[in-house]
């Protein structure tokens, strides 16, 4: 069966730090990844999805950068920490268009 | 523009309630819509998908292309269905859902 891991699943960083959230899929091959954040009170925003190997696609701009090294691996990352990139980031996955995104555990990132 | 709208950030009813959680969209062509649900401490998970047609945990949604909604109902609530719900549609590339801001219910006992 298929399953889908994040980590760490807390983090807490200083202002201005960098930034590497790994997300990773088993049992399943040539999947879409998705990377979002939800921010309380703000929902569910899609940062990037990738449709395969080094194909990302960005949805908002902002500090954050993704990258898919490997089928099965989602990346996201940053260079410089802002406070505002406090949140709850969810990694996703589907297996084809339209399909049902089943999600991970998620990642709390704290800012300081 | 491609956009789901949930208008209430917290909705709380009593056990045994009716519940409804409103979601409209807007889209050009035929859209194909989600409920995902987040029950405190479990995984963001699919509850149903209008394609579908069916009723999941008593929870039923109807497409009503006329009004752009797809409001999700239950007849009668029950405690075990507090938790985060949001509303999502499938975005025209077909690779990307798009979710609304998340409805949160409350059932009081």
């Amino acid at each position: 069966s298929q399953t889908i891991h994040q980590w760490p699943a807390t983090l807490v960083q200083p202002v201005g730090s960098p930034l590497s959230l790994e997300c990773t899929v088993e049992g399943t091959s040539n999947p879409n990844l998705y990377w979002y954040r939800q921010a309380a009170g703000r929902g569910l925003q899609l940062l990037f999805y990738s449709i395969g190997i080094d194909q990302i696609s960005s949805e908002v701009p902002q500090n954050l950068s993704a990258s898919r090294p490997q089928d099965r691996q989602f990346i996201l990352s940053s260079k410089k920490l802002l406070l505002s990139d406090s949140g709850f980031y969810l990694c996703a996955w589907n297996p084809g268009m339209g399909d049902t995104q089943y999600f991970g555990p998620g990642t709390r990132l704290t800012v300081l | 523009a491609q956009r789901v709208t949930q208008p209430e950030k917290l909705l709380s009813v009593f056990k045994g309630a009716p519940v409804e959680l409103k979601c409209n969209y807007s889209y050009s062509g035929s859209p194909e819509l989600f409920w995902y649900v987040q029950y405190s401490r479990q995984r963001l998970q699919l509850l149903l998908r209008h394609i579908s047609r069916e009723s999941i945990k008593g929870f039923t949604a109807d497409l009503n292309k006329g009004e752009t909604s797809f409001h999700l109902k239950k007849p009668f609530a029950q405690e075990e269905d507090s938790a985060m719900y949001y509303c999502a549609l499938l975005g025209s590339s077909a690779s990307k859902i798009i979710f609304g801001s998340g409805t949160r219910l409350s059932i009081r006992p």
